[in-house]
């Protein structure tokens, strides 16, 4: 148990629909990171929030957004969704301090749509 | 530009012996390199990491070697268990960046 939480652990929806995904970071850890691993596809990056803020971005679209409460759990909203969105999802967070980075993945969101 | 490489996209290791897997990277600006493992359908597992000052880490049956002036990096698995049969990803990172990950190696651990 990396200590990162993923809810749902799977969802299925129709094409068009809006969907959210949530994640709990691991106690302490003031990053999260938002990847997409598509069917036969290594993991993309998506998004990236430090403590409320986002920090960076990567291939995400415009159909998909996200935020980081101050509880420091972080919510992946996706709308418009298309057949080709269905993928996991995993969310990560991460520890840095001196020679120490070490980055933890949930057990991720299947999501399907039809 | 692949800036993370696995080069060899499996490898298969007598159960008990030593697994070596291989990274190369080419950003000179990496600090800290990571290895993960992972089944499918499953979150990758974090194992080590190694900051770039560094040249060996080590914990329980995993080392991480580094060597920067080669820009390579490998783990080493002893003694290789059948529950270690996976697909091993590295991972590197500069500053704040994300992390950039090689396509993986997947190791079988024969009995």
């Amino acid at each position: 148990d990396s200590g990162v939480t993923q809810t749902p652990k799977h969802l299925i929806t129709a094409t068009g629909q809006r969907v959210t995904l949530r994640c709990s970071p691991r106690s302490g850890d003031l990053s999260v990171y938002w990847y997409q691993q598509s069917l036969d596809q290594g993991l993309q990056f998506l998004i990236q929030y430090y403590n409320g803020e986002e920090r960076a971005k990567g291939n995400i679209l415009e159909r998909f957004s996200a935020q980081q409460f101050p509880d420091l759990h972080s919510e992946l909203n996706l709308s418009s969704l298309e057949l080709g969105d269905s993928a996991l999802y995993f969310c990560a967070s991460s520890v840095r301090g001196g020679q120490r980075y070490e980055q933890y993945f949930g057990p991720g969101t299947r999501l399907t749509v039809t | 530009d692949q800036q993370v490489k696995q080069n060899s996209p499996s490898l298969s290791v007598q159960e008990g012996r030593i697994s070596i897997l291989n990274c190369d990277y080419t950003n000179s600006m990496f600090d800290y390199f990571l290895w993960y493992k992972k089944y499918p359908a499953e979150g990758p597992t974090f194992l080590i990491s190694i900051s770039s000052i560094k040249d060996k880490n080590e914990d329980g049956r995993f080392t991480v070697f580094l060597n920067k002036s080669a820009k390579h990096l490998s783990l080493h698995i002893v003694p290789s268990q059948p529950g270690d049969s996976a697909v091993y990803f590295c991972a590197s990172l500069s500053g704040n960046t994300p992390l950039v990950f090689g396509k993986g190696t997947r190791l079988s651990v024969i009995a």
